[in-house]
């Protein structure tokens, strides 16, 4: 079955600080995969989605980046972090139409 | 570009009350359509989609919606609520051209009280 993997749980970071966000896909290959955020009353925010290896796609210029080394990961950067980037970080890979998302990651910049 | 619009942002309803969280999007071809529930402390959860046929969808606990083509309207109803179903409610679309994403709704947070 497929299932999807992210990592860590929950982040506090300094100011200024990197960020590395990891997500990896079991039990599917070549998947379509996602990175949302989601803010209190603000609902779920496309980031960025990625259809293969090395293909990456911005929704949104902000202060994130984001890769995907190897077909089943897809990882979100940022050099150096700022306040406005807390929040709650999904990754989604979709399944017939529809998303299956991970556990998320709760980041609070400090 | 699509987008999705949620009526409420905050629901209030006692247990056997009965639900209807509006959701209305944007885009004037065909699409798929999706609730999404999150319950407290836990990640998202498929609650029921539409992609074509019947408009009256049905899913899990209970829960269906309407798909009304004209409105462009998927409203999420329940004859009568539980205090499980304390959760943040998402709407969301996803246009059928080429590639497209997901598009969601700000959510509704629902909250029963028992």
């Amino acid at each position: 079955s497929q299932t999807i993997h992210q990592w860590p749980a929950t982040l506090v970071q300094p100011v200024g600080s990197p960020l590395s966000l990891e997500c990896t896909v079991e039990g599917t290959s070549n998947p379509n995969l996602y990175w949302y955020r989601q803010a209190a009353g603000r609902g779920l925010q496309l980031l960025f989605y990625s259809v293969g290896i090395g293909q990456i796609s911005s929704e949104v210029p902000q202060n994130l980046s984001a890769s995907r080394p190897q077909d089943r990961q897809f990882i979100l950067s940022s050099k150096k972090l700022l306040l406005s980037d807390s929040g709650f970080y999904l990754c989604a890979w979709d399944e017939n139409y529809g998303y299956t998302f991970g556990s998320g990651t709760r980041l609070t910049v400090v | 570009a699509q987008s999705v619009s949620q009526h409420n942002h905050h629901v209030i309803l006692s247990e056997a009350a009965s639900l209807e969280l509006g959701c209305n999007y944007s885009y004037g071809g065909t699409v798929n359509l999706f609730w999404y529930v999150q319950y407290p402390g836990q990640h998202l959860q498929l609650l029921l989609k539409y992609f074509s046929g019947d408009p009256l969808v049905k899913g899990i606990k209970g829960f269906e919606a309407e798909f009304i083509k004209s409105k462009f309207s998927f409203n999420l109803r329940k004859p009568s609520v539980q205090w499980s179903d304390t959760a943040e409610y998402f709407c969301a679309v996803n246009p059928l051209s080429g590639y497209s994403t997901l598009t969601f709704g700000k959510g509704t947070m629902l909250l029963v009280s028992p």
